[in-house]
Protein backbone atom coordinates (compact mmCIF):
# COMPACT_ATOMS: atom_id res chain seq x y z
CA UNK A 1 0.00 0.00 0.00
CA UNK A 2 0.79 3.50 -0.30
CA UNK A 3 2.94 4.77 2.63
CA UNK A 4 2.20 8.42 4.04
CA UNK A 5 5.28 9.88 5.70
CA UNK A 6 5.68 13.43 7.11
CA UNK A 7 6.44 16.48 5.24
CA UNK A 8 9.51 18.47 6.11
CA UNK A 9 8.78 22.64 5.86
CA UNK A 10 10.52 23.71 3.03
CA UNK A 11 11.87 26.79 2.11
CA UNK A 12 12.59 27.91 -1.18
CA UNK A 13 14.63 31.04 -2.56
CA UNK A 14 16.33 32.02 -5.61
CA UNK A 15 20.10 31.41 -6.16
CA UNK A 16 21.87 34.47 -4.54
CA UNK A 17 19.16 36.03 -2.49
CA UNK A 18 19.78 35.52 1.70
CA UNK A 19 17.97 32.74 3.45
CA UNK A 20 16.36 32.67 7.24
CA UNK A 21 15.83 29.28 8.63
CA UNK A 22 13.85 29.82 12.16
CA UNK A 23 13.74 27.22 14.91
CA UNK A 24 11.75 28.02 18.43
CA UNK A 25 13.70 25.65 20.57
CA UNK A 26 11.47 24.42 24.18
CA UNK A 27 13.68 23.97 26.98
CA UNK A 28 15.01 27.28 29.07
CA UNK A 29 17.88 25.52 30.57
CA UNK A 30 19.20 25.17 26.54
CA UNK A 31 23.09 27.10 26.60
CA UNK A 32 24.28 25.61 23.67
CA UNK A 33 22.57 25.47 20.54
CA UNK A 34 23.91 24.23 16.99
CA UNK A 35 22.72 24.63 13.38
CA UNK A 36 23.49 21.03 11.22
CA UNK A 37 23.22 20.76 7.62
CA UNK A 38 22.38 17.13 6.26
CA UNK A 39 22.29 16.39 2.66
CA UNK A 40 20.13 13.27 1.22
CA UNK A 41 21.47 10.18 2.47
CA UNK A 42 24.09 11.79 4.60
CA UNK A 43 25.02 12.54 8.06
CA UNK A 44 24.68 16.40 9.45
CA UNK A 45 27.25 18.84 9.18
CA UNK A 46 28.38 21.11 11.56
CA UNK A 47 27.13 24.37 10.21
CA UNK A 48 27.69 27.08 13.61
CA UNK A 49 26.82 26.92 17.11
CA UNK A 50 26.63 29.34 19.82
CA UNK A 51 26.42 29.97 23.43
CA UNK A 52 23.64 31.43 25.50
CA UNK A 53 25.57 34.06 26.36
CA UNK A 54 26.09 35.44 23.02
CA UNK A 55 22.99 36.33 20.38
CA UNK A 56 24.77 36.69 17.13
CA UNK A 57 27.50 34.11 15.89
CA UNK A 58 28.71 35.05 12.12
CA UNK A 59 30.42 32.49 10.17
CA UNK A 60 31.87 32.65 6.19
CA UNK A 61 27.90 33.27 4.70
CA UNK A 62 26.23 32.03 7.98
CA UNK A 63 24.95 33.90 10.91
CA UNK A 64 23.14 32.64 13.61
CA UNK A 65 21.14 34.38 15.68
CA UNK A 66 19.68 33.93 19.14
CA UNK A 67 16.74 35.69 21.03
CA UNK A 68 16.41 34.04 24.67
CA UNK A 69 13.81 35.66 25.41
CA UNK A 70 11.54 34.32 22.85
CA UNK A 71 13.52 30.69 22.59
CA UNK A 72 14.24 31.68 19.04
CA UNK A 73 17.15 30.56 16.81
CA UNK A 74 17.40 31.41 13.19
CA UNK A 75 20.57 31.07 10.50
CA UNK A 76 20.67 33.48 7.67
CA UNK A 77 22.89 31.90 4.89
CA UNK A 78 23.70 35.37 2.54
CA UNK A 79 23.51 34.89 -1.41
CA UNK A 80 22.77 31.51 -1.56
CA UNK A 81 23.77 28.94 -3.86
CA UNK A 82 22.89 25.66 -5.68
CA UNK A 83 24.73 23.44 -2.78
CA UNK A 84 23.12 25.11 0.47
CA UNK A 85 20.08 22.92 -0.76
CA UNK A 86 19.77 20.71 2.27
CA UNK A 87 17.29 19.76 5.43
CA UNK A 88 18.47 22.28 8.24
CA UNK A 89 18.24 21.27 12.13
CA UNK A 90 18.56 23.54 15.00
CA UNK A 91 19.82 21.93 18.04
CA UNK A 92 19.79 22.50 21.46
CA UNK A 93 21.64 20.65 24.62
CA UNK A 94 18.84 21.45 27.52
CA UNK A 95 18.00 17.92 27.92
CA UNK A 96 21.32 17.08 30.23
CA UNK A 97 23.77 14.07 29.94
CA UNK A 98 25.59 15.89 26.70
CA UNK A 99 22.40 15.21 24.51
CA UNK A 100 21.33 17.25 22.00
CA UNK A 101 17.43 17.54 21.09
CA UNK A 102 16.64 18.74 17.59
CA UNK A 103 13.96 20.48 15.79
CA UNK A 104 12.18 19.29 13.11
CA UNK A 105 13.89 20.26 10.08
CA UNK A 106 13.93 23.04 7.80
CA UNK A 107 14.54 22.03 3.63
CA UNK A 108 16.12 24.51 2.06
CA UNK A 109 15.66 24.24 -1.68
CA UNK A 110 17.40 26.83 -4.02
CA UNK A 111 15.94 27.87 -7.61
CA UNK A 112 17.88 28.74 -10.37
CA UNK B 1 39.51 18.12 11.90
CA UNK B 2 36.50 16.31 14.32
CA UNK B 3 35.93 13.89 11.37
CA UNK B 4 33.59 11.26 12.09
CA UNK B 5 33.69 7.91 10.12
CA UNK B 6 30.76 5.89 10.17
CA UNK B 7 31.29 1.61 8.43
CA UNK B 8 29.36 0.65 6.40
CA UNK B 9 27.42 3.37 4.11
CA UNK B 10 25.00 0.52 3.29
CA UNK B 11 23.87 -3.05 4.53
CA UNK B 12 21.37 -5.20 3.51
CA UNK B 13 20.82 -7.93 5.92
CA UNK B 14 18.37 -11.05 5.93
CA UNK B 15 15.71 -11.33 8.73
CA UNK B 16 17.00 -12.69 11.98
CA UNK B 17 20.37 -11.98 11.48
CA UNK B 18 22.63 -9.62 13.24
CA UNK B 19 24.75 -6.40 11.73
CA UNK B 20 27.31 -4.48 13.39
CA UNK B 21 28.02 -0.78 12.68
CA UNK B 22 31.37 0.85 13.57
CA UNK B 23 31.64 4.56 14.75
CA UNK B 24 35.61 5.62 15.06
CA UNK B 25 36.40 9.61 16.02
CA UNK B 26 39.58 9.92 13.61
CA UNK B 27 41.58 12.81 15.16
CA UNK B 28 40.09 12.82 18.29
CA UNK B 29 39.31 11.65 21.69
CA UNK B 30 35.56 11.19 22.16
CA UNK B 31 34.23 9.52 25.69
CA UNK B 32 31.30 9.93 24.90
CA UNK B 33 29.18 8.88 21.61
CA UNK B 34 25.77 8.54 20.14
CA UNK B 35 23.50 6.67 18.23
CA UNK B 36 20.41 7.88 16.00
CA UNK B 37 18.39 6.47 14.37
CA UNK B 38 16.30 8.94 11.21
CA UNK B 39 12.89 7.99 9.19
CA UNK B 40 12.77 9.67 5.85
CA UNK B 41 11.91 13.24 5.85
CA UNK B 42 11.79 13.17 9.93
CA UNK B 43 14.44 14.23 12.75
CA UNK B 44 17.13 12.16 13.96
CA UNK B 45 15.85 10.01 16.72
CA UNK B 46 18.55 9.03 20.04
CA UNK B 47 18.55 5.56 20.93
CA UNK B 48 21.18 5.61 23.50
CA UNK B 49 24.69 7.42 24.95
CA UNK B 50 27.44 5.50 24.43
CA UNK B 51 30.29 6.08 27.00
CA UNK B 52 33.99 4.91 27.03
CA UNK B 53 34.61 1.89 29.43
CA UNK B 54 30.89 1.59 30.93
CA UNK B 55 27.44 0.50 30.08
CA UNK B 56 25.33 2.31 27.55
CA UNK B 57 22.55 4.67 28.52
CA UNK B 58 18.98 3.67 26.14
CA UNK B 59 16.50 6.35 25.43
CA UNK B 60 13.00 5.28 26.45
CA UNK B 61 11.37 2.44 24.49
CA UNK B 62 14.65 1.38 22.70
CA UNK B 63 15.18 -2.36 23.42
CA UNK B 64 18.93 -2.47 24.81
CA UNK B 65 18.99 -6.26 24.09
CA UNK B 66 18.36 -5.88 20.64
CA UNK B 67 20.67 -2.88 20.03
CA UNK B 68 23.99 -3.42 21.57
CA UNK B 69 26.10 -0.70 22.16
CA UNK B 70 30.22 -1.31 23.08
CA UNK B 71 32.48 1.61 22.94
CA UNK B 72 35.60 -0.22 24.21
CA UNK B 73 38.31 2.47 23.42
CA UNK B 74 37.82 6.50 23.43
CA UNK B 75 37.80 6.44 19.65
CA UNK B 76 35.19 3.40 18.65
CA UNK B 77 31.72 2.77 19.07
CA UNK B 78 29.61 -0.32 17.92
CA UNK B 79 25.85 -0.99 17.17
CA UNK B 80 24.53 -4.10 16.62
CA UNK B 81 21.49 -4.97 16.22
CA UNK B 82 20.49 -8.12 17.01
CA UNK B 83 18.24 -10.78 15.50
CA UNK B 84 17.11 -7.55 12.80
CA UNK B 85 13.81 -7.85 11.44
CA UNK B 86 12.43 -5.44 8.43
CA UNK B 87 10.81 -3.10 10.67
CA UNK B 88 14.55 -2.45 11.54
CA UNK B 89 15.43 -1.01 8.63
CA UNK B 90 16.25 2.59 8.62
CA UNK B 91 19.24 5.35 8.75
CA UNK B 92 21.36 4.64 11.47
CA UNK B 93 23.58 7.76 12.59
CA UNK B 94 26.61 7.93 15.10
CA UNK B 95 27.80 10.85 16.45
CA UNK B 96 30.97 11.40 18.98
CA UNK B 97 31.87 14.77 21.42
CA UNK B 98 35.42 15.56 21.54
CA UNK B 99 36.60 14.96 25.39
CA UNK B 100 38.48 17.96 25.32
CA UNK B 101 35.45 20.84 24.54
CA UNK B 102 33.54 21.84 27.16
CA UNK B 103 30.91 22.40 25.60
CA UNK B 104 28.39 19.40 24.26
CA UNK B 105 29.00 19.67 20.52
CA UNK B 106 28.48 16.30 18.48
CA UNK B 107 30.26 15.68 15.01
CA UNK B 108 28.69 13.13 13.12
CA UNK B 109 29.14 10.18 10.81
CA UNK B 110 27.93 9.74 7.36
CA UNK B 111 25.13 7.19 8.40
CA UNK B 112 24.29 3.63 7.85
CA UNK B 113 21.38 2.82 5.69
CA UNK B 114 20.02 -0.84 6.46
CA UNK B 115 17.72 -2.70 4.60
CA UNK B 116 16.54 -6.05 6.37
CA UNK B 117 14.69 -8.44 3.52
Amino acid sequence: GESVGLHLPTLSVQEGDNSIINCAYSNSASDYFIWYKQESGKGPQFIIDIRSNMDKRQGQRVTVLLNKTVKHLSLQIAATQPGDSAVYFCAENGGGGNKLTFGTGTQLKVEL
Amino acid sequence: GAVVSQHPSWVICKSGTSVKIECRSLDFQATTMFWYRQFPKQSLMLMATSNEGSKATYEQGVEKDKFLINHASLTLSTLTVTSAHPEDSSFYICSARPTDRGYDIQYFGAGTRLSVL
